[in-house]
């Protein structure tokens, strides 16, 4: 199975959006609403942000939503602010008890 | 509020094998509610899904890694382990233990584990 495709990078100033991509195949993305987004912070774990491809775990703002179309989830970030610079990697489920990860976009507010 | 926390050794030698333990407190691995596995990062990589299990069910790994990967369960200890066999310098990365559902929600703090001579 080869990692899901994002961007290396997405930036944007404090207050504006950015949008991610992850795109992947039928087998993966398309086939399965279990898509997952994790936030991580240099040095920490992976946190996660979006799960099922639009639900957003308790104490996750609303300012993360999610969604796909096809072979292609995204996660946009609304209202952007200083804490949401991090790494950003999708995560899908793959089959047969497989799950895949993105190649992880990094996310710098200037 | 599940915990986690990895422990083993630092430091391996090319073609020995990486062994690492998962301790859990907070709530039984045998419990059959979640899913516990092992994740890893390259330093300065991705994420890389190794493998995993549900209690109740069977245990489930990486194609790519497959014929190298044991995960398994001591319930006496509510702990899980992960055993990477015929490891080289591309096996240096940190290695994360994990649970959830559908999705990881409760992740140790990582290991970083150094494949070298």
């Amino acid at each position: 199975q080869s990692a899901l495709t994002q961007p290396p990078s997405a930036s944007g100033s404090p207050g504006q959006s950015v949008t991610i991509s992850c795109t992947g195949t039928s087998s993966d993305v398309g086939g399965y609403n279990y898509v997952s987004w994790y936030q991580q912070h240099p040095g920490k774990a992976p946190k996660v942000v979006i799960y099922e491809v639009t639900k957003r775990p308790s104490g996750v703002p609303d300012r993360f939503s999610g969604s796909k179309s096809g072979n292609t989830a995204s996660l946009t970030v609304s209202g952007l602010q200083a804490e949401d610079e991090a790494d950003y990697y999708c995560s899908s489920y793959a089959g047969s008890n497989n799950f895949v990860f993105g190649t992880g976009t990094k996310v710098t507010v200037l | 509020q599940l915990q986690l926390q990895e422990s083993g050794p630092r430091l391996v030698k090319p073609s020995e094998t990486l062994s690492l333990t998962c301790s859990v407190s907070g709530d039984s691995i045998s419990s059959g509610s979640y899913y516990w596995g092992w994740i890893r990062q390259p330093p300065g990589k991705g994420l890389e899904w190794i493998g995993g299990f549900y209690y109740s069910g069977s245990t489930y790994y990486n194609p790519s890694l497959k014929t190298r990967v044991t995960v398994s369960a001591d319930t006496s200890k509510n702990q899980f382990s992960l055993k990477l066999s015929s490891v080289t310098a591309a096996d240096t990365a940190v290695y994360f233990c994990t649970s959830g559902w559908t999705h990881l929600v409760y992740w140790g703090q990582g290991t970083l584990v150094i494949v070298s001579s």
